[in-house]
């Protein structure tokens, strides 16, 4: 069975700090990608990578970074955690392929900046 | 900018009544549209997906969605809604296989 797994369900930070979201595929995909999810809004690109080491910018990359040494795994940063960063972070893997192309996703964790 | 849009960001329906979902695409180059269904505090799970094999895809839990090219639509129907069904349903797209594109989603609720 296929499986995005996502580091925590839940997380609790103070303003000011450092957070780092972690997740990991077992499905040697390409791609991976990092959303966030809000009320009304949908799902929001944050960023996305097709390859290790490589990354390019989404929708909404203020205010975030990440990082992919390893082709499995790929880190959401917030270098300074605010509390408008208080959302659902969904992270997102996908093949390259042209068949099963499709996203596969995580259990989410919610962040909560306080 | 490629952007996918759903009408009504909340549906309610009585068990057993017909489901649809609405979902548009705004592009000249027919994408590759999917739907996806999430349970609260869950991640999102793949219902079906178009691939230009068929217009009409079946997918899981007795879903399916008709792409009408002429129309930019790729509406989720299903013919009897169950309890179960109700969560939030979320329609996409991907025009190179590694970009997905989400539409703001809309909250199905099933009534007794």
């Amino acid at each position: 069975d296929v499986k995005v797994t996502q580091s925590s369900r839940y997380l609790v930070k103070r303003t000011g700090e450092k957070v780092f979201l972690e997740c990991v595929q077992d499905m040697d995909h390409e791609n991976m990608f990092w959303y966030r999810q809000d009320p009304g809004l949908g799902l929001r690109l944050i960023y996305f990578s097709y390859d290790v080491k490589m990354k390019e910018k989404g929708d909404i990359p203020e205010g975030y970074s990440v990082s992919r040494e390893k082709k499995e795994r790929f880190s959401l940063i917030l270098e300074s955690a605010s509390t408008n960063q208080t959302s659902m972070y969904l992270c997102a893997s996908s093949s390259s392929g042209q068949v099963n192309f499709e996203a596969f996703f995580g259990q989410g964790t919610r962040l909560t900046v306080v | 900018a490629q952007s996918v849009t759903q009408l009504g960001s909340h549906v309610s329906v009585s068990e057993g009544a017909l489901v649809l979902l609405r979902c548009n695409y705004s592009s000249s180059v027919p994408p590759y549209l999917f739907w996806y269904v999430q349970y609260p505090n869950q991640g999102l799970q793949l219902l079906l997906k178009y691939t230009s094999a068929a217009t009409l895809v079946k997918g899981i839990n007795g879903f399916e969605a008709e792409f009408k090219k002429s129309e930019t639509s790729f509406h989720l129907t299903k013919p009897s809604a169950h309890m179960s069904d109700a969560a939030e349903y979320f329609c996409a797209v991907t025009y190179n296989f590694n970009k997905f594109y989400f539409g703001s989603g809309t909250k199905l609720n099933v009534k007794p």
